[in-house]
């Protein structure tokens, strides 16, 4: 099973910041965290992954809380293009390969 | 170049139909895995490939046979589905099978058995 929980859904505007949270209360101390998301019929992306430091590159930013039970993944600036299910995945130790959630749905409106 | 390629696109079988489903990545990674997802549900792990050898395989039935003939290829063949196996079968790959790394995804074939 999926050790991480996320909203369903989430809207937002074009244009403004995004979070989305993730919590990961049982995570051990050698689990990634890693974010991808699937657009409309395409296979899932790879967004961001992270261990215990926050991390940015040119998709998002991933801010990991200090206890590591929580992440929140930025989107800077949405833009319709970034209306997909996002996926919070614990990988590691623990659990040994990605196993995908429900995700959180985000939807993007103009 | 990121991209990992699968063919076809789409397949229609019978149950009594023998197919193959292709995957390929130029990338050099060494760990290569088939997904399945029924609709509006999230991938689920089949199998996964390291070093050119099946290192994962998650209980999946024996109708479905894996093959990984070298670092950049990944075939599933099909044999005898049910209607149920009708899905999105992704594959992927990463540099390694460990965590520190990500894995980059193909868009799928979407399979339907009749």
């Amino acid at each position: 099973d999926a050790k991480t929980t996320q909203p369903n859904s989430m809207e937002s505007n074009e244009e403004e910041p995004v979070h989305l949270p993730c919590n990961h209360s049982t995570i051990s101390g050698t689990d990634y965290i890693h974010w991808y998301r699937q657009l409309p019929s395409q296979g899932p992306e790879y967004v961001i992954h992270g261990l215990t430091s926050n991390v940015n590159n040119r998709m998002a930013s991933l801010a990991i809380a200090e206890d590591r039970k929580s992440s929140t993944l930025i989107l800077h600036r949405a833009t319709l293009r970034d209306a997909a299910v996002y996926y919070c995945i614990n990988y590691g130790g623990s659990q040994g390969n990605l196993i995908f959630g429900k995700g959180t749905k985000l939807s993007v409106k103009p | 170049d990121t991209e990992v390629t699968q063919t076809p696109k789409h397949l229609v079988m019978g149950m009594t139909n023998k197919k193959s489903l292709k995957c390929e990545q130029h990338m050099g990674h060494r760990a290569m895995y088939w997904y399945k997802q029924k609709a509006k549900k999230p991938p689920e792990l089949m199998f996964v490939y390291s070093y050119e050898k099946l290192s994962i395989n998650e209980s999946v039935p024996s109708r479905f046979s894996p093959e990984c003939p070298n670092s950049s290829l990944l075939n599933l063949h099909l044999h005898a589905l049910q209607p149920e196996d009708s899905a999105l079968y992704l594959c992927a790959s990463s540099q390694t099978g460990v965590p520190l790394y990500e894995q980059y995804f193909g868009p799928g074939t979407r399979l339907t058995v009749t």
